[in-house]
């Protein structure tokens, strides 16, 4: 069974500080990971998708990096904003039966102080 | 365009109602989707819809009835709902269920059962 954890759980840093957001999953053996970001009760936007063969994605100010084999993703978002606010969420798909399936992270959730 | 649309926003419904929950997306995406979200909680999969035929269905309750009239439109038929049945609902939709498409989410309906 596939697990993905998000370390923390919440974070507040003041504004034009860079933010890493963290995800591992338990099992390498995924398509593709994407990150989202949710606004309190809204849905989710796709920030970036990265494929098993890539290593980064990036788009603006954010950047999310990939290494498979230990399990780990990193979503930096450069010089945060208080509208970088929100609940960031990691989902793999895994490889198999269950590729139909976005696995996904609890969450991090992210206040930008002005 | 990238944007899937729900109706209604807010939705509160007694147990002894019917009520209906629709999703469209003029993507050209074939493949679409139902997710339940409980607050705090990352979404989980209900249904899934390929070629507006129901592919999966992740042993959800008959009391929820998915509909995919065409290939644009997502229904979801709610009957005799619990309290616990309360939650966010999303649809999402993407080109194919291939495991390299990204979801695009809607906005999602907060869902009141009483």
């Amino acid at each position: 069974k596939q697990e993905v954890t998000q370390i923390p759980a919440a974070l507040s840093v003041p504004e034009g500080e860079n933010l890493v957001l963290n995800c591992s999953f338990t099992d390498s053996a995924i398509y593709n990971l994407q990150w989202f970001r949710q606004d309190p009760g809204k849905g989710l936007t796709s920030l970036l998708l990265i494929q098993s063969s890539q290593r980064e994605q990036t788009s603006g100010r954010l950047n999310a990096s990939l290494d498979k084999s230990s399990g780990r993703s990193t979503l930096y978002i450069a010089a945060s904003q208080p509208g970088d606010s929100a609940t960031y969420l990691c989902a793999v798909r895994r490889r198999g039966s269950n590729d139909y399936k976005l696995s996904f992270g609890a969450g991090t959730t992210v206040t930008v102080r002005a | 365009d990238t944007e899937v649309t729900q109706t209604p926003k807010h939705l509160v419904m007694g147990m002894t109602n019917k009520k209906s929950l629709k999703c469209e997306q003029h993507m050209g995406h074939r493949a679409m989707y139902w997710y339940k979200q409980k607050a705090k909680k990352p979404p989980e999969l209900m249904f899934v819809y390929s070629y507006e035929k129901l592919s999966i269905n992740e042993s959800v309750p008959s009391r929820f009835s998915p509909e995919c009239p065409n290939s644009s439109l997502l229904n979801l038929h709610l009957h005799a709902l619990q309290p616990e049945d309360s939650a966010l609902y999303l649809c999402a939709s993407s080109q194919e269920t291939s495991p390299q498409e990204t979801q695009y989410f809607g906005p999602g309906t907060r869902l009141l059962v009483l």
